[in-house]
């Protein structure tokens, strides 16, 4: 069964920080994986995806990074700013056996950044 | 595109009461997802689609939850009777099923009383 992890599970920094966000994922038997932002009491909202022959993709500020075989993602975020708070998940589309893929979320990290 | 279309936005009933909840996908994107998300358990997969046809349904908690996919741009998730433990925000996503990436639309928080 695919788990997946992400540390920390709550993060609090000043504005204008670099930070990095981590996940970590049990089956590397994957197709892509995606990180989307949730905002209290909203949709979630893709952020970048990452096929799995891929090892990074940029948008902005965001560059998330892919090591398969390790079965580790890193989200990072240049230069935060308090718009940027929010809870950040990262989810995998994993290969089930006997065919078909499934989507399976992390725990979640919950960002705060502060003026 | 307007993305995915969930509605309603917000869903209040009573206990026993049947609830429908509804789905547009994206035009084009041929697998469709429905999720719950609560605080305990956070987003679960409740049954997806591929090209209209349901294929895992195992994430169904009950067989008071029954979902249709009659065509390629609609879909319907319903609670027949309704729980209080029902209330949660249900989460409506859809794919192309080679590879793309998920698009979640805005979901439907119940509220069973």
């Amino acid at each position: 069964k695919q788990e997946v992890t992400q540390i920390p599970a709550a993060l609090s920094v000043p504005e204008g920080e670099n930070l990095v966000l981590n996940c970590s994922f049990t089956d590397s038997a994957i197709y892509n994986l995606q990180w989307f932002r949730q905002d209290p009491g909203k949709g979630l909202t893709s952020l970048l995806l990452i096929q799995s022959s891929q090892r990074e993709q940029t948008s902005g500020r965001l560059n998330a990074s892919l090591d398969k075989s390790s079965g580790r993602s890193t989200l990072y975020i240049a230069a935060s700013q308090p718009g940027d708070s929010a809870t950040y998940l990262c989810a995998v589309v994993h290969i089930l056996t006997g065919g078909g893929n499934k989507l399976t979320f992390g725990t979640g990290t919950q960002l705060k950044v502060e003026l | 595109d307007a993305g995915v279309i969930q509605s309603p936005r917000h869903e209040v009933t009573e206990m026993g009461q049947e609830v429908t909840l509804r789905c547009k996908p994206i035009s084009g994107h041929n697998s469709l997802f429905w999720y719950r998300q609560t605080m305990m358990r956070g987003l679960e997969l409740l049954i997806y689609f591929n090209n209209n046809v349901p294929i895992d349904d195992s994430g169904m908690p009950e067989d008071r939850f029954s979902a249709k996919m009659p065509n390629a741009s609609f879909s319907t998730l319903k609670i027949q009777p309704s729980e209080p433990r029902d209330s949660a925000v249900y989460f409506c996503a859809s794919r192309i099923l080679q590879g793309g990436g998920y698009t979640f639309g805005s979901g439907t928080r119940l509220t069973v009383v």
